[in-house]
């Protein structure tokens, strides 16, 4: 079985900060990993995964993470926050050999403040 | 661009009362699938289709019933609502699973269900 675990519920970051938002997960085999991000009264919207080949990946947003294997971790990080990014972040590992059947985090808030 | 379109947005109903989640999408996916969202416990799978006339259970699926006549329609149903199933409800469909697709779900905008 796959599962994630999302450190910190709650995040806040000043406008322009570093936004880190910590993912670790378990699997038994090579797993395939997302970030998604939900904003108020939405549903949820696919930022970057994580497959195959290259560890750090970009996605939509100025958004970034990188796979590390030997923490078994799927941090996403940006150089500097907006306003706009203001959200919830999920992170999610998908099931054995990929597949859309989609384990997710409890979710990180993010706040951005002035 | 509809996407996927759910309906009801909103609703409220008493204790034992069935009704259903509608969810339709107009991107020819194969995978369909329904979760729910709870605070503090993310979304989890309750229920989701490879194809038409396919279906299988998710996480948590008890008090739940689907079907999939159609590529684009996969209707959740409540059979007798219990407050435990208070939740927002999302749909969300996908292209059937390449290494190049697998995993992007595109979802709807959410059925907020209250149950008295």
């Amino acid at each position: 079985a796959q599962s994630v675990t999302q450190l910190g519920s709650h995040v806040s970051v000043s406008e322009g900060a570093l936004v880190l938002l910590r993912c670790n997960y378990s699997s038994s085999v090579p797993p395939y990993l997302f970030w998604y991000v939900q904003y108020p009264n939405q549903g949820l919207q696919l930022l970057l995964k994580y497959t195959t080949g290259a560890t750090l990946v970009k996605g939509i947003n100025g958004f970034e993470a990188e796979f590390k294997k030997s923490e078994t971790s799927f941090h996403l990080t940006k150089p500097s926050a907006h306003m706009s990014d203001a959200a919830e972040y999920f992170c999610a590992v998908s099931g054995t050999g990929g597949g859309n059947k989609l384990t997710f985090g409890t979710g990180t808030q993010l706040k951005v403040e002035l | 661009n509809a996407g996927v379109t759910q309906t009801p947005k909103f609703q409220v109903l008493k204790t034992g009362q069935s009704m259903t989640l509608q969810c339709a999408q107009d991107m020819n996916h194969e995978y369909m699938s329904w979760y729910r969202q709870d605070p503090g416990m993310g979304l989890r799978l309750i229920h989701y289709s490879v194809g038409a006339g396919i279906t299988d259970q998710g996480e948590v699926p008890n008090g739940y019933n689907v079907s999939r006549s159609t590529t684009e329609d996969f209707p959740l149903r409540l059979l007798s609502a219990a407050p435990s199933q208070t939740s927002v409800y999302f749909c969300a469909s996908s292209y059937s699973t390449t290494a190049r697709n697998t995993g992007e779900l595109f979802f709807g905008e959410g059925s907020r269900l209250t149950v008295l």
